[in-house]
């Protein structure tokens, strides 16, 4: 089963546009990451945000979490061609050291020149 | 270190034939994951490990799929007897607890 769900399931911007993708999830989480994925390769992570952050950059990412809503966004700012990938976000639940890690459906982007 | 190390990489067999696939983990990381991703259903988390113990295998689809971590650094998936729906590309990934987690490159698995 999947926990989170991710929205829009693609996307398509032209190279130096903004690009939002949207995570929704169910059950109470210990952080959130997001990683992307080349077509055929494995997934890489991108950044991680813990339950009690609400914003957080990284270069030309800005993740933001709202627990309340259960909600995550994760804006990719002035796109380039090489940020065409899949987009998933990811959630870390569970007590002690075992923290299982389960992941949406994820957002297909496309950035053309 | 190299990273999660997947192999094969690619797989073809024929039904009913059993596979296995193999994943060495990044060394010092506890936390290992197995996950299924078509594109039907996305990435389903099959199992995960902590300290080479299994935490929770409720995605394992049926009794025909197991997976075992002989020791700290690998683990085994295993499909016998295997199925043309369980084509798919299985990764796994290793971590430290809640932090972020590394993937191999995935096996690419065909059943004919």
């Amino acid at each position: 089963s999947q926990q989170g769900e991710e929205d829009p399931q693609a996307l398509s911007i032209q190279e130096g546009e903004n690009a939002t993708m949207n995570c929704s999830y169910k059950t109470s989480i210990n952080n959130l990451q997001w990683y992307r994925q080349n077509s055929g390769r494995g997934l890489v992570h991108l950044i991680l945000i813990r339950s009690n952050e609400r914003e957080k950059h990284s270069g030309r990412l800005r993740v933001t979490l709202d627990t309340s809503k259960k909600s995550s966004s994760l804006l990719i700012t002035a796109s380039r061609a090489a940020d065409t990938a899949s987009y998933f976000c990811a959630t870390t639940e569970g007590t002690g050291t075992a923290s299982k890690l389960t992941f949406g459906t994820g957002t297909r982007l496309q950035v053309t020149l | 270190d190299a990273g999660v190390i997947q192999s094969p990489r690619h797989e073809v067999t024929e039904m009913g034939q059993e596979v296995t696939l193999r994943c060495k983990l990044i060394s010092g990381h506890n936390s290992l994951f197995w996950y299924r991703q078509t594109m039907m259903r996305g990435l389903e988390l099959l199992i995960y490990f902590n300290n080479n113990v299994p935490i929770d295998d409720s995605g394992m689809p049926e009794d025909r799929f197991s997976a075992k971590m002989p020791n700290a650094s690998f683990s085994t998936l295993k499909i016998q007897p295997s199925e043309p729906r369980d084509s798919a590309v299985y990764f796994c990934a290793s971590s430290l607890p809640g932090a972020q987690a590394f993937f191999g490159q995935g096996t690419r698995l065909t059943v004919v």
